[in-house]
């Protein structure tokens, strides 16, 4: 247990709707991380936020969107949903703004199946 | 991000130990190794990492080589458990915090 939890754990919907998944991370973490990973492209980078404010932005779409609140937790959504958009989505966090050995600690992701 | 070569899969008898190569020939100074696994989908999970020195945790051991141009994992007493698919990163934090993660090693432990 890496001590990030995500919620729900799946998720299925239809084409066009809106989702929001939502991520806690560990205890005194500051940094979140959401990544995708589908079955043709692998685990790739979405976006990160560090105490609230975006740090980095990797592949994300325009119809994804992320937030980080004051107590810590994330939410990442995504509307309009496509076929495609059908994947694992994995929440990581650590301790700081990502120093050299910083380690980012995933949580056990959300299963998306858009229909 | 340097990039990073795996072997695409591997096997490994039971109660042996495992050895995975990765290579990073691109690698500069302030790079890191990192090792990653996933089991099935589950979230992956944080093995070991290393910047020049071997390192040695309850999970694994790394061997960096001297140039650091590549470096390996190796699982000391592989289990069934281990079946996994491994992921070999380096990462410079001055393009951002991700880490990139490439295809990496599908080890299948052999009863």
């Amino acid at each position: 247990d890496s001590g990030v939890t995500q919620t729900p754990k799946h998720l299925i919907t239809a084409t066009g709707q809106r989702v929001t998944l939502r991520c806690s991370p560990r205890s005194g973490d500051l940094s979140v991380y959401w990544y995708q990973q589908s079955l043709d492209q692998g685990l790739q980078f979405l976006i990160q936020y560090y105490n609230g404010e975006e740090r980095a932005k990797g592949n994300i779409l325009e119809r994804f969107s992320a937030q980080q609140f004051p107590d810590l937790h994330s939410e990442l959504n995504l509307s309009s949903l496509e076929l495609g958009d059908s994947a694992l989505y994995f929440c990581a966090s650590s301790v700081g703004i990502g120093g050299f050995q910083e380690t980012q600690y995933f949580g056990p992701g959300t299963r998306l199946l858009v229909l | 991000d340097a990039k990073t070569t795996q072997p695409t899969s591997m096997d490994c008898a039971e109660g042996r130990a495992a050895n995975l190569p990765c290579n990073h020939s691109t690698i500069s100074g302030n790079e890191y190794v990192y090792w990653y696994r996933q089991i099935h989908s589950q979230g992956p999970q944080y093995i070991i990492h290393g910047l020049k020195n071997n390192e040695t945790n309850e999970m694994a051991s790394l061997i960096i080589t001297e140039d650091r141009k590549s470096s390996t994992l190796i699982l000391p007493h592989a289990t069934l458990r281990d079946t996994a698919v491994y992921y070999c990163i380096v990462r410079e934090t001055n393009t951002g915090n991700q880490f990139y993660f490439g295809t990496g090693t599908s080890l299948t432990v052999i009863p």
